[in-house]
């Protein structure tokens, strides 16, 4: 069974730091490009990064780039999003997704607070 | 940026009926590069259609896909009560963007 887990999700001060993580597993991880969605609260999906398989190459959505930065570790099996210079509003769910263009398999997000 | 503006907002029906929510490009999608998902509250989004017509594993056959270029359609043959969600169309053609979403409510 395909599972995304994520972690790391807190409440940070407006221009703060966080680094998000998601641990995949019921699938061979290196095979898949990657992505992260986010949703703020009572809106609608946004894009934000993907990467393919290997991490040679990586997209930003405008409203990131720039800011934030998308990794991944093949073997751990691991996904991971740096946010910097966070703002009020990057406030959202962010979740993982498998796939660099359409996303077959969400985890369930985790939250990131952006507040003063 | 390719902007997809989803028609209507929002959809009252009732269990038993067809339902055709409309997906449009601001330029034209490539490759016909267009997913559809459905989010019910608390839930993470499922992928319904890939590539504009192609069911993703596990879909039902109700749940149907079609268009190119700057229009997308996703059809529900007949509604079963757990197809009411929210339905967001997403294009892959160049960079990604979604949609704002469709409703799909209890009449």
């Amino acid at each position: 069974e395909v599972q995304l887990v994520e972690s790391g999700g807190s409440v940070v001060r407006p221009g703060g730091s966080l680094r998000l993580s998601c641990t995949a597993s019921g699938f061979t991880f290196g095979d898949f490009g990657m992505s992260w969605v986010r949703q703020a609260p009572g809106k609608g999906l946004e894009w934000v990064s993907s990467i393919n398989w290997n991490g040679g190459i990586t997209s930003y959505g405008d409203s990131v780039k720039g800011r934030f930065t998308i990794s991944r570790d093949n073997a751990k099996k691991s996904l991971f999003l740096q946010m910097n210079s966070l703002r009020v509003e990057d406030t959202a769910l962010y979740f993982c997704a498998r796939g660099e263009f359409y996303f077959d398999f969400w985890g369930q997000g985790i939250l990131v607070t952006v507040s003063s | 940026e390719i902007v997809l503006t989803q028609s209507p907002g929002t959809l009252s029906l009732s269990p038993g009926e067809r339902v055709t929510l409309s997906c449009r490009a601001s330029q034209s999608v490539s490759s016909d590069s267009l997913a559809w998902y459905q989010q019910k509250p608390g839930q993470a989004p499922r992928v319904l259609i890939y590539g504009a017509s192609s069911r993703a594993t596990g879909i039902p056959h109700r749940f149907s896909g079609r268009g190119s270029g700057t229009e997308f359609t996703l059809s529900i043959s007949r509604l079963e009560p757990e197809d009411f969600a929210v339905y967001y169309c997403q294009q892959y053609g160049r960079s990604r963007t979604f949609g704002q979403g469709t409703k799909v409510e209890i009449k």
